[in-house]
């Protein structure tokens, strides 16, 4: 079965650090891109970052660039996002996702999401 | 940056009618266009990509057109599981991947 494992989400003080995993199962990690989606408490959802598989290059949405590291380890299937200097307003369910294309250059639509962690940010 | 306008923002409807929801991106983006269903205390799930393609599982009465800056998803008999948001994405070769505001389908 294919699937996403978040884990790492907490409360954390505004300025202070975490840092979020997604498992994968079930599929090649390594042959696809990945993405971070987040979802604010009642509102809609924000893509926050990607990554290419294999040697990715990276993306950030301007909200998190400079904050925010997107990072993969191929050989442990894991999806990793380091978050610092946290702001108030990263308060979310943080959802990695999977590409439902293997690796074409292009982010396609996510086909397999994970069950989301959630983000608190608040002193 | 694309930005991407969905409406309405919410709607209601009845069992059995038919439901249109637009999308419309700032500029052209081909047919890299993502289709979401979300459901209270669920991860979103991948309905339509690209464009007008039905994903593995997905019911025939979910279907998608449009292309360039302009789509249409469409319900065409509104089942009691298919009240929930909807959010369109645009994909690309170079992000951000920017979503749709939402559309919230609610039972009148």
């Amino acid at each position: 079965e294919v699937q996403l494992l978040e884990s790492g989400g907490d409360l954390a003080q505004p300025g202070g650090s975490l840092r979020l995993s997604c498992v994968a199962s079930g599929f090649t990690f390594s042959s696809y891109a990945m993405t971070w989606v987040r979802q604010a408490p009642g509102k809609g959802l924000e893509w926050v970052s990607s990554i290419h598989g294999g040697v990715g290059g990276t993306y950030y949405a301007d909200s998190v660039k400079g904050r925010f590291t997107i990072s993969r380890d191929d050989a442990k299937n894991t999806l990793y996002l380091q978050m610092d200097n946290l702001r108030v307003e990263d308060t979310a369910i943080y959802y990695c996702a999977k590409d439902s294309v293997t690796n074409n250059g292009i982010f396609d639509g996510f086909d397999v999401w994970g069950q989301g962690t959630m983000v608190t940010v608040s002193s | 940056d694309i930005q991407m306008t969905q409406s309405p923002s919410s709607l209601s409807a009845s069992v059995g009618d038919r439901v249109t929801i637009t999308c419309r991106a700032s500029q052209s983006i081909s047919s890299y266009l993502s289709w979401y269903q979300q459901k209270p205390g669920k991860a979103p799930k991948l309905l339509i990509y690209p464009a007008s393609s039905l994903q593995s599982g997905v019911p025939s009465r979910f279907s998608g057109s449009g292309s360039g800056t302009d789509f249409t998803l469409t319900i065409s008999s509104l089942q009691p599981e298919d009240f929930a948001t909807y959010y369109c994405q645009q994909s690309s070769r170079t992000p951000p991947l920017t979503f749709g505001g939402g559309t919230k389908v609610e039972i009148k």
